[in-house]
């Protein structure tokens, strides 16, 4: 059974919002939400985690519900250069293996 | 060097031919993690080293694979008479300490059997 479920793919243009949401309906009390970038021909990169209500850093902002049972990562004003694939895990504290799935393919145009 | 370095970045190799991919993590980075990342697909997770011993090799596909990491740094993961269904990109991860520390990725090894 898949920790989280993510849309396959988003389009979106230059300067635009983008807002990606996840679903992790059996989030357990000491699960994080965490969210990793990868573009073409490189591994992924950490972009940030979270555990309730809001994070947000210089690449994204993450909405986290009082439920815990979705996340929604958002992307201020991208550019051609976001366009990569965004991973979203739920790992315990005590994890030490990251389980991905497929992600959500995101491309902008210009 | 500042992050993952992972040699070489590709590797061709001929079926039955046996392989080693090389990793270096970053320097103090206890955790080390191997995966593997098919066409269109998230990462897999290998094997996961904290130090020298491998914690979890749950993920090695079956025992044509093997990684070491003898001095607690640098791994080598072995393939050993590769088939087709062995290429893919290779991903070397470490982290501080591991369990919930963010961990970084190097670039990869594409690994091609032919």
């Amino acid at each position: 059974l898949a920790k989280t479920t993510q849309p396959i793919s988003m389009d979106s243009y230059e300067g635009q919002e983008v807002n990606i949401t996840c679903s992790h309906n059996n989030i357990a009390t000491n699960d994080y939400i965490t969210w990793y970038q990868q573009f073409p021909s490189q591994g992924p990169r950490f972009i940030i985690q979270g555990y309730k209500t809001k994070v947000t850093n210089e690449v994204a902002s993450l909405f986290i519900p009082a439920d815990r049972k979705s996340s929604t990562l958002s992307l201020p004003r991208v550019s051609l250069s976001d366009t990569a694939v965004y991973y979203c895990l739920v790992e315990s504290s005590n994890d030490y293996k990251l389980s991905f799935g497929a992600g959500t393919t995101v491309t902008v145009r210009a | 060097g500042a992050g993952v370095s992972q040699t070489p970045s590709n590797k061709v190799t001929e079926k039955g031919k046996y392989v080693e991919l090389r990793c270096d993590p970053i320097s103090g980075h206890t955790a080390l993690y191997w995966y593997r990342q098919s066409l269109g697909q998230g990462p897999e997770f290998l094997i996961y080293f904290q130090g020298t011993g491998a914690a979890d090799d749950s993920g090695l596909p079956n025992d044509r694979f093997f990684a070491v990491r003898p001095e607690g740094s640098v791994s080598t993961l072995k393939i050993q008479r590769t088939e087709r269904g062995d290429s893919a990109v290779y991903l070397c991860a470490s982290s501080l300490t591991g369990g919930n520390t963010e961990a970084f990725f190097g670039q990869g090894t594409r690994l091609t059997v032919v």
